[in-house]
C-alpha cells in the first residue's frame, strides 16, 4: 500500500542533543512537506521540499534543517538551537506543482513523530 | 496575506446531534479549500475538499459548500457518531487547483476538537 511513513512515533531527547525524524514516502509524489503541532496552535509549517535536492524555509524553520537526496525521502532534524523542541512533527506529501493534475493541493499525511526533550 | 479561521472548541454533542463547524478564510486569488480531521494520535486525513466557488464537498456523511461572497466553508453533518470524535481542521491552499497546479502548501487553522457523547 502506498503512503507515507514517519518513525520514530515516540521519541525522548535530551537538551543539547540533535535529533533526526525519518519520513519516506512511496507515493512518487514530488513535494514533501514537515510540520509542527502544538495544542491549540494548529498546524505551523517548517519546511517543505517541491523537488529533489531543494528545499524552503517556511514559517517557523529556525532551529530545524531538512535534507532531500531521494525523492522518497524528506529527514528532519531538531537541533540544539531549537528552543521548545517538545511537539507532535508531521510529515506531509502531495502531487507538486507545475501541473493542473488531480490531487495537486491534497496533502497526505504520516502518522507523526512525538518528541519529548527531557 | 492568506488565513483560515474556524471557530474554537471543544464541541461536544451527544449522538445523533447536528454538527455546525464555522470556518471563514481570507486570501487572494482563488484558493482551494479542504477539510481535514485528526483521530488521537494519528495524523491528518483528507476529510473534504472545494475548488471552486459553490463546489460541495462530502464524504462519510459531511458536507461543506464553497462560499465565495461569505469566505466560509462551514463544515456540517446532520447526524454525529461517537466515532466522529475528533479534532478537525479547515485549510486552503495557496494556488488554486485551476491555476496550471499547485504547490500544495496548505494553510490551515487552529482546529476544533469535537467529541461526540452516547
Amino acid at each position: 500500500d502506498g503512503g507515507i511513513t514517519q518513525s520514530p512515533k515516540y521519541l525522548f531527547r535530551k537538551e543539547g542533543q540533535n535529533v533526526t525524524l525519518s519520513c519516506e514516502q512511496n507515493l512518487n509524489h514530488d513535494a514533501m512537506y514537515w510540520y509542527r503541532q502544538d495544542p491549540g496552535q494548529g498546524l505551523r509549517l517548517i519546511y517543505y521540499s517541491q523537488i529533489v535536492n531543494d528545499f524552503q524555509k517556511g514559517d517557523i524553520a529556525e532551529g530545524y534543517s531538512v535534507s532531500r537526496e531521494k525523492k522518497e525521502s524528506f529527514p528532519l532534524t531538531v537541533t540544539s538551537a531549537q528552543k521548545n523542541p517538545t511537539a507532535f512533527y508531521l510529515c506531509a506529501s502531495s502531487v507538486g506543482v507545475g501541473l493542473a493534475r488531480s490531487g495537486a493541493g491534497e496533502l497526505f499525511f504520516g502518522e507523526g513523530s512525538r518528541l519529548t526533550v527531557l | 496575506g492568506n488565513s483560515v479561521t474556524q471557530m474554537e472548541g471543544p464541541v461536544t454533542l451527544s449522538e445523533e446531534a447536528f454538527l455546525t463547524i464555522n470556518c471563514t478564510y481570507t486570501a487572494t486569488g482563488y484558493p482551494s479549500l479542504f477539510w481535514y480531521v485528526q483521530y488521537p494520535g494519528e495524523g491528518l486525513q483528507l476529510l473534504l475538499k472545494a475548488t471552486k466557488a459553490d463546489d460541495k464537498g462530502s464524504n462519510k456523511g459531511f458536507e461543506a459548500t464553497y462560499r465565495k461572497e461569505t469566505t466560509s466553508f462551514h463544515l456540517e453533518k446532520g447526524s454525529v457518531q461517537v466515532s466522529d470524535s475528533a479534532v478537525y481542521f479547515c485549510a486552503l491552499s495557496d494556488r488554486s487547483m485551476n491555476y496550471g497546479g499547485s504547490q500544495g502548501n496548505l494553510i490551515f487553522g487552529k482546529g476544533t476538537k469535537l467529541s461526540v457523547k452516547p
